[in-house]
């Protein structure tokens, strides 16, 4: 089955850094999700994106869809030690649930 | 506001026993799922239940099976376990609103398969 592709994989950034991550697809998507993972949960989903173009907001979180409904961003500000996790897009096409594919999970690490 | 509850958090099972993960939700959501999570894999979907009464294939069903015994609850059941197996499992249900199906996960289920 199709993944998306995340990138960076991991990163080791301060706290205090801004951080951006990206997630891209051959394939077209009329939705994209921005999911969070600490250890040992499952994942939380941070951000929802519903049409080609749109930048969202979600405290200290801005995420956008990109306009050829291939890619997406996730842009984290002034990083924090409790953004430490695992961020997964997730990109979706018509129908239900099922046809949801995720990222391989870009692994956010913020030292003090 | 339990959410989406699994059990159990831990298990480890020889090669060929069989177990049964359970999985229950109490968001009123008419369709449940099951991924597992493996390194650098993201998240892959064994089966999923649009609705009580009704379950199908995701991507990696093979060595699974799964019963959705009602609204709530959606089970897991491996047959034969095999190493190959060894994994984090999620169950999740969905809501759907704006056009986009917005997935609720459980803690997860850490097996291993010696």
């Amino acid at each position: 089955g199709q993944q998306l592709n995340q990138s960076p994989q991991s990163m080791f950034i301060q706290e205090g850094e801004d951080v951006s991550m990206n997630c891209t697809s051959s394939s077209i998507f009329n939705t994209w999700l921005w999911y969070k993972q600490e250890p040992g949960e499952g994942p939380v989903l941070l951000i929802a994106l519903y049409k080609a173009g749109e930048l969202t907001s979600n405290g200290r979180l801005t995420a956008q869809f990109g306009i050829t409904r291939k890619d997406s961003f996730l842009n984290i500000s002034a990083s924090i030690p409790s953004d430490v996790g695992i961020y997964f897009c997730a990109g979706q096409r018509s129908g239900t649930a099922s046809k949801l594919t995720f990222g391989t999970g870009t692994r956010l690490q913020v030292t003090l | 506001n339990a959410g989406v509850t699994q059990t159990p958090k831990f298990q480890v099972l020889k090669t060929g026993q069989s177990m049964t993960l359970q999985c229950a939700q109490d968001m009123n959501h008419n369709s449940m799922y099951w991924y597992r999570q493996d390194p650098g894999m993201g998240l892959r979907l064994i089966y999923y239940s649009a609705s009580e009464g009704t379950t199908d294939k995701g991507e990696v069903p093979n060595g699974y099976n799964v019963s959705r015994l009602n609204k709530r609850e959606f089970s897991l059941r491996l047959e034969s376990a095999a190493p190959s197996q060894t994994s984090v499992y999620f169950c999740a249900s969905s809501e759907h609103a704006r056009g986009a199906w917005k997935l609720f996960f459980g803690s997860g289920t850490q097996l291993s398969v010696l």
